[in-house]
């Protein structure tokens, strides 16, 4: 089974900071690995993933992740955060080849002027 | 633009009535699946169907029951529910096995409220 932990519930940043989410899991299998964001009254739209290879992953919005193995992290991070960025962010693990996605308990991020 | 689409966007109902939550997409996906969300929690697993069989129910109480007609198609038919039941519910779809790049593609949610 593979569990997923985001060591922040809630984020408060500045706009135009720089912003840093935690994400750590566990699995005795390999795994993919995803962040998702929700937006207020939205559903869940895929920022960016990691499949295998290079262990920087960009995504949309800006955003970036690493993988990291030896420490089984894979946080999230964006150089300077808008108004717009204010969301719910999911980290998510799923077994390779098939499998349930499972989900981290959220981190809210809050950008304030 | 999300390619799952859901309907309705928002459904208020009584303990008593029947209605369905459908789903669409054109991606070709063989998967789908129902979560249900809580306020300020993640989405939790429902169901899920794979070629149109369902493969997997997370335990899901009776007055909840999904169907699959075809491959681009997905309903939940609800009956019975109770307030606790009430909020966002949210289908999903994949590859499956094979050409599976683990990515889900989730659609905009039918919030439901039960009186």
């Amino acid at each position: 089974a593979q569990s997923v932990t985001q060591l922040d519930s809630q984020v408060p940043v500045f706009e135009e900071a720089p912003v840093e989410l935690r994400c750590n899991y566990s699995s005795s299998v390999s795994v993919y690995l995803f962040w998702y964001v929700q937006y207020p009254n939205q559903g869940l739209q895929l920022l960016l993933k990691y499949l295998s290879g290079s262990t920087l992953v960009k995504g949309i919005n800006g955003f970036e992740a690493e993988f990291n193995k030896s420490q089984t992290s894979f946080h999230l991070r964006k150089p300077s955060v808008h108004i717009s960025d204010t969301a719910e962010y999911f980290c998510a693990v799923r077994r390779r080849g098939w499998g349930k996605l499972q989900f981290g308990a959220g981190t809210q991020v809050v950008v304030t002027p | 633009d999300t390619e799952v689409t859901q309907t309705p966007k928002h459904l208020v109902m009584g303990m008593t009535n029947k209605k369905s939550l459908k789903c669409e997409q054109h991606m070709g996906h063989r998967a789908m699946y129902w979560y249900k969300q809580k306020a300020k929690k993640p989405p939790e697993l429902m169901f899920v169907y794979s070629y149109e069989k369902l493969s997997i129910n997370e335990s899901v109480p009776s007055r909840f029951s999904p169907e699959c007609p075809n491959s681009s198609l997905l309903n939940l038919h609800l009956h019975a529910l109770q307030p606790e039941d009430s909020a966002l519910y949210l289908c999903a779809s994949s590859q499956v096995r094979g050409g599976n790049t683990g990515e889900l593609f989730f659609g905009e949610g039918s919030r439901l409220t039960v009186l």
